[in-house]
């Protein structure tokens, strides 16, 4: 199974600072049809994980433009650009390029 | 508006079966593929099963195949998940979800308890 390795896996952050959150693959996530299924989960306490990224770096609908993803191959980031009260929660790396679909462990993002 | 439903879970011994039940509405349910997710308490997040859209191709992970079943009823809007010899490590919330490489719709989960 393809292994996803998140760091850090705790990340304080002061409001209005950037975080960043890295991913990384133990195999290239790169599609045989070219596509990269790489996807960025948030879970807030006590709710159903949502999908803020797909496919590296494409923001889902209703997610705001301070969410980013990027990357290629094996290695990907998550950034925040400026922390806002309501990021608190856990993040998630996913990848479905290989079956069996596979999560990274999660970072729980705190504000400091 | 996109709305997926989880019935099903409770608890069940170990070695017993339960079956879950996701209700979709809002989307041509027929024309997307399913996922279940399942969460142990305060652990990550783990896939379960993937079906096809039209059902013909379904996926599992080591840790459940052969005891886990994935369907869909597409005349009903409903996805399945049948599981067979439970154990505790089978203990956690279970989220149906909507997609085809990940899920960009998830339910709200229903709590899946193995236990004597």
């Amino acid at each position: 199974d393809v292994v996803m390795t998140q760091s850090p896996l705790s990340l304080p952050v002061t409001l209005g600072q950037p975080a960043s959150i890295s991913c990384r693959s133990s195999q290239s996530l790169i599609n045989s049809d070219g596509s990269t299924y790489l996807h960025w989960f948030q879970q807030r306490p006590g709710q159903s994980p949502r999908r803020l990224i797909y496919r590296v770096s494409n923001r889902d609908s209703g997610v705001p433009d301070r969410f980013s993803g990027s990357g290629s191959g094996t290695d990907f980031t998550l950034r925040i650009s400026r922390v806002e009260a309501q990021d608190v929660g856990i993040y998630y790396c996913m990848q479905g390029t290989h079956w069996p679909y596979t999560f990274g462990q999660g970072t729980k993002l705190e504000i400091e | 508006e996109v709305r997926l439903a989880e019935f099903g879970g409770g608890l069940v011994q170990p070695g017993g079966s339960l079956r879950l039940s996701c209700s979709a509405s809002g989307f041509p349910f027929s024309s997307n593929a399913m996922h279940w997710v399942r969460q142990a308490s305060g652990e990550g997040l783990e896939y379960v099963s993937a079906i096809s859209s039209n059902g013909a191709n379904t996926y599992y992970p080591d840790s459940v195949k052969g005891r886990f079943t994935i369907s869909r009823d597409n005349s009903k809007n409903t996805l399945y998940l049948q599981m067979n010899s439970l154990t505790p490590d089978d203990t956690g919330v279970y989220y149906c979800g909507r997609g085809r490489s990940s899920p960009d719709y998830w339910g709200q989960g229903t709590l899946v308890t193995v236990s004597s």
